[in-house]
């Protein structure tokens, strides 16, 4: 079964710092998306990306972040300059819409971020 | 915009209880709806979907029906074993297909005991 990969799986930061939270989708998807958890919360979307750009993004997705495909396998995420409520759970997932809604929608194991 | 809400957990049963998770939503248009597992360490699991009104999703013996009606995906299993414990999310995308941007609800952790 292919699976999107991320890492690492856990990083601890200090406020201030730039941190970049690395993704590998499934080979053949075309969609690319970035979710996040605050502990206790509920999962909240932040991007989609689509054909080397971004398809949408939402309110929390400003500008001290940004995504990347820099080599057409990773699918990166980078927040510049972390803040104590960035503190969170980072899900990246891929999609492949040819197989229907929700089929082939994989989700990663996440990456813990904890910003002190 | 979409929402989610989603039942209060944790929930606690003892084994081959009957489960019920609701799950109410609000949204433009026709969404689809999906149930997701997450189990401990591991990342977000499609456990059934229904994209149209009255369809019913089931997986691994668990069922949702989709009623437009009362705005519910409510999730069930006749017989709970302890392997079904996780945290289940409710989520719905809207109908801009390709770009299945989905919205959950804040997700209900199930712990069933021997």
């Amino acid at each position: 079964e292919p699976e999107v990969t991320q890492t690492p799986s856990h990083q601890v930061t200090q406020m201030g710092q730039e941190v970049i939270l690395r993704c590998v989708p499934i080979s053949n998807h075309l969609y690319f998306y970035w979710y996040r958890q605050i502990l206790g919360q509920k999962v909240e979307f932040l991007v989609s990306f689509y054909n080397n750009e971004i398809s949408e993004k939402s309110e929390i997705f400003d500008d001290q972040f940004s995504v990347e495909r820099p080599d057409g396998s990773n699918f990166t995420l980078k927040i510049r300059s972390t803040k104590l409520e960035d503190s969170a759970m980072y899900f990246c997932a891929s999609n492949n819409p040819d197989r229907g809604l929700g089929y082939g929608y994989t989700f990663g194991s996440g990456t813990r971020l904890t910003v002190v | 915009g979409d929402s989610v809400t989603q039942m209060e957990g944790p929930v606690t049963l003892s084994e081959e209880a009957c489960l019920t998770i609701n799950c109410t939503y609000t949204a433009t248009g026709y969404p689809s709806l999906f149930w997701y597992v997450q189990y401990p360490g591991e990342g977000l699991q499609l456990l059934l979907k229904a994209t149209k009104a009255d369809d019913k999703g089931s997986n691994k013996g668990f069922e949702a029906t989709y009623r437009k009606e009362t705005t519910s995906f409510h999730l069930e299993k006749g017989s709970v074993q302890v392997s079904d414990s996780a945290v289940y999310f409710c989520a719905l995308s809207g109908s801009n297909f390709g770009n299945e941007k989905l919205t959950f609800g804040t997700g209900t952790r199930l712990t069933i005991i021997p």
